[in-house]
């Protein structure tokens, strides 16, 4: 069992929006600011393309958006294109003792 | 532009000890302000974070894991390492290397590596 909740599969048609929720709680995504997010597809290494709760790194198209309230963070794609079916990860700070914990992952179908 | 690669064997019997090495190029493993980061991938399952070891050398690692496993750094071959001990098939992943600006902001990942571990 992951540490982060993430819902096991969401899907989209091309052009609509998205949004992929990660729920922990106030010791890890709630208590700091230090959230990633990371899509992953098939065979691939994962990519960031969210940290810092919302920050976008160079080449991360502007329909990438990260945000957080309370204990859950989200990433929420706009304007779905095809070539952003993959899984996708969130990822969190947690404190000293456990610092870094991962979601379970989320299957983004675009249909 | 930063590149790491993961090398070491790709069958590891039970109760032995993994090892895997993390080559970066394109810039100083030494460079201030980042740690370098295993992480590992089951087969058809999620991401686990493994441990991290800062610039400085401060190594931060998994409680779940923490007995078993030991990063290290070799400057002088811009490389990092992991050691996991005493595996069994639950150790079977894609173990990655990551370049981290901070412990969960991974810029720069290796392809990753499969290790099965195997009789």
């Amino acid at each position: 069992q992951s540490a982060l909740t993430q819902p096991r599969s969401v899907s989209g048609s091309p052009g609509q929006s998205v949004t992929i929720s990660c729920t922990g709680t106030s010791s890890d995504v709630g208590g700091y600011n230090y959230v990633s997010w990371y899509q992953q597809h098939p065979g691939k290494a994962p990519k960031l393309m969210i940290y810092d709760v919302s920050k976008r790194p160079s080449g991360v198209p502007d329909r990438f958006s990260g945000s957080k309230s309370g204990n859950t963070a989200s990433l929420t794609i706009s304007g779905l294109q095809a070539e952003d079916e993959a899984d996708y990860y969130c990822c969190s700070y947690a404190g000293s003792y456990t610092p870094v914990v991962f979601g379970g992952g989320t299957k983004l179908t675009v249909l | 532009q930063l590149q790491l690669q993961e090398s070491g064997p790709g069958l590891v019997k039970p109760s032995e000890t993994l090892s895997l090495t993390c080559t970066v190029s394109g810039g100083s493993i030494s460079s201030s302000s980042y740690y370098w980061g295993w992480i590992r991938q089951p087969p058809g399952k999620g991401l686990e974070w493994i441990g991290s070891i800062y610039y400085s050398g401060s190594t931060y690692y998994n409680p779940s894991l923490k007995s078993r496993v030991t990063i290290s750094v070799d400057t002088s071959k811009n490389q990092f390492s992991l050691k996991l001990s005493s595996v069994t098939a639950a150790d079977t992943a894609v173990y990655y290397c990551a370049r981290l600006r901070d412990m969960t902001t991974g810029d720069y990942w290796g392809q990753g590596t499969l290790v099965t571990v195997s009789s």
